[in-house]
């Protein structure tokens, strides 16, 4: 299987606080995406970097990317109670996607 | 514009009956994908279509066939359903090398 992980599985976290989640995966990639799901609901895209960019800032997401070590992390800064979701990371290699298994964030007011 | 749709939402078959999950984009994109979820497993790529009149195998294809029968709309069949393909099955479609947008999912349960 080419599917990556996530790392950690679950994560708990206060309102206010940073949430670092970090995903491995197994083949090149032309890049690597995060998407966002909310319960019952479809995938959102948050982010995507390049095989060739290092790191990326969108609002409070941080993504940085090895490609060395096929990893990358996504940083949450200053978290609220709406970001209460599944993160899954997703490997792009052209035309198919390699999803990681997710991380479920449970933010606390 | 609607984005992604999937019909239907819900859908319990009993083992051996076949079906077809419906999905369509009104945004003109090139890409479309099947994927189903199951519980940790994350989403694994069933089928997708690179363009109109293509289709490729993903990474779980066996039980299932596709037809993209225009750029708008890309469609999942089971042909003789068995419980292992009791899953969340979700659509998305892109436009050249950018992100996906996904459907709502149809939510399959196989008896």
């Amino acid at each position: 299987s080419q599917q990556g992980e996530e790392d950690p599985q679950a994560l708990s976290i206060q309102e206010g606080e940073n949430a670092t989640m970090n995903c491995s995966y197994k083949t090149s990639i032309n890049n690597l995406q995060w998407y966002r799901q909310n319960s019952g609901r479809g995938l959102v895209h948050l982010i995507l970097i390049r095989s060739n960019e290092r790191e990326k800032h969108s609002g409070r997401l941080r993504v940085t990317l090895d490609t060395s070590k096929k990893s990358s992390s996504l940083l949450i800064t200053a978290s609220r109670a709406a970001d209460t979701a599944s993160y899954f990371c997703a490997a792009n290699t052209g035309n198919q996607f390699y999803f990681g298994t997710g991380t479920s964030l449970t933010v606390i007011p | 514009n609607a984005g992604v749709t999937q019909t239907p939402k819900f859908q319990v078959l009993k083992t051996g009956q076949s079906m077809t999950l419906q999905c369509a984009q009104d945004m003109n994109h090139n890409s479309m994908y099947w994927y189903r979820q199951d519980p940790g497993m994350g989403l694994r790529l069933i089928y997708y279509s690179a363009s109109e009149g293509t289709t490729d195998k993903g990474e779980v294809p066996n039980g299932y066939n596709v037809s993209r029968l225009n750029k708008r709309e890309f469609s999942l069949r089971l042909e003789s359903a068995a419980p292992s393909q009791t899953s969340v099955y979700f659509c998305a479609s892109r436009l050249l090398e950018l992100e996906q947008y996904f459907g709502p999912g149809t939510r399959l349960t196989v008896t």
